[in-house]
């Protein structure tokens, strides 16, 4: 499969733990974003990278949030100190470069319920 | 206000009908527009990028009006197939973020 790929698909945890979630883009596309989605919404943006670098931030990427893509490759998202309304979709997209890069191409999501 | 807004619905119709979805966008200097698609707990996937001049993909036409900000997609002839919730989306820049509505439910019945 050579789609955008995320692990893990659930996690449940406690409040107050940290989470961490990987998100493996497709092969050569150099531009990485995160998404969450509650439900009856649509996605709403958090961070995207383009190679290693992290080039926006949304205000809802509290400093409770991080995310990373160390080698322009895969990327984490880290949660601490996990809230109740974190619980939602965390969505990883990517997008190849030029013009073409308009599109994104998303996974399968993990699934995060805080207890 | 939101930046991208739709109907949330629930529009319900019969297979064979034509259904129509609207959105307005609130940032005029948006580059690129999308119609996505989701189906329950999947993942979105693009259903047609919408340009100026209008275009059409088999049962799908999707409309912008840059003026009024205004984006539309029609269905003709419905499947049940169809049934999902249809995505708004527009990109403030190219390669940048994507701005997403809330999402228009469709269900095709028998």
């Amino acid at each position: 499969d050579t789609g955008v790929s995320q692990d893990p698909r659930h996690k449940i945890t406690k409040r107050g733990q940290n989470v961490t979630f990987r998100c493996d883009p497709i092969s050569e596309h150099n531009r990485l974003y995160w998404y969450r989605q509650t439900l009856g919404q649509g996605p709403e943006f958090l961070t995207y990278f383009q190679n290693e670098a992290q080039l926006e931030k949304s205000r809802l990427l509290s400093d409770r949030f991080s995310a990373e893509r160390p080698k322009g490759s895969f990327s984490t998202l880290e949660i601490q100190r996990t809230e109740q309304g974190d619980s939602a979709m965390y969505l990883c997209a990517s997008s190849p470069r030029g013009l073409a890069g308009a599109e994104q191409f998303f996974g399968p999501g993990t699934r995060l319920t805080v207890l | 206000r939101k930046e991208v807004e739709q109907d949330p619905g629930p529009f319900n119709v019969p297979e064979g009908a034509t259904v129509a979805f609207n959105c307005t966008y609130s940032n005029s200097a948006s580059q690129s527009f999308f119609w996505y698609r989701q189906d329950c707990r999947k993942e979105p996937k693009l259903l047609m990028s919408v340009y100026s001049s209008g275009n059409e993909d088999g049962r799908f036409t999707a409309q912008l009006n840059r003026a009024s900000q205004y984006i539309s997609l029609l269905i003709r002839d419905s499947k049940l197939s169809d049934s999902a919730t249809y995505l708004c989306v527009v990109g403030p820049t190219l390669g940048g973020k994507l701005i997403f509505g809330q999402g228009t439910e469709l269900s095709v019945k028998p």
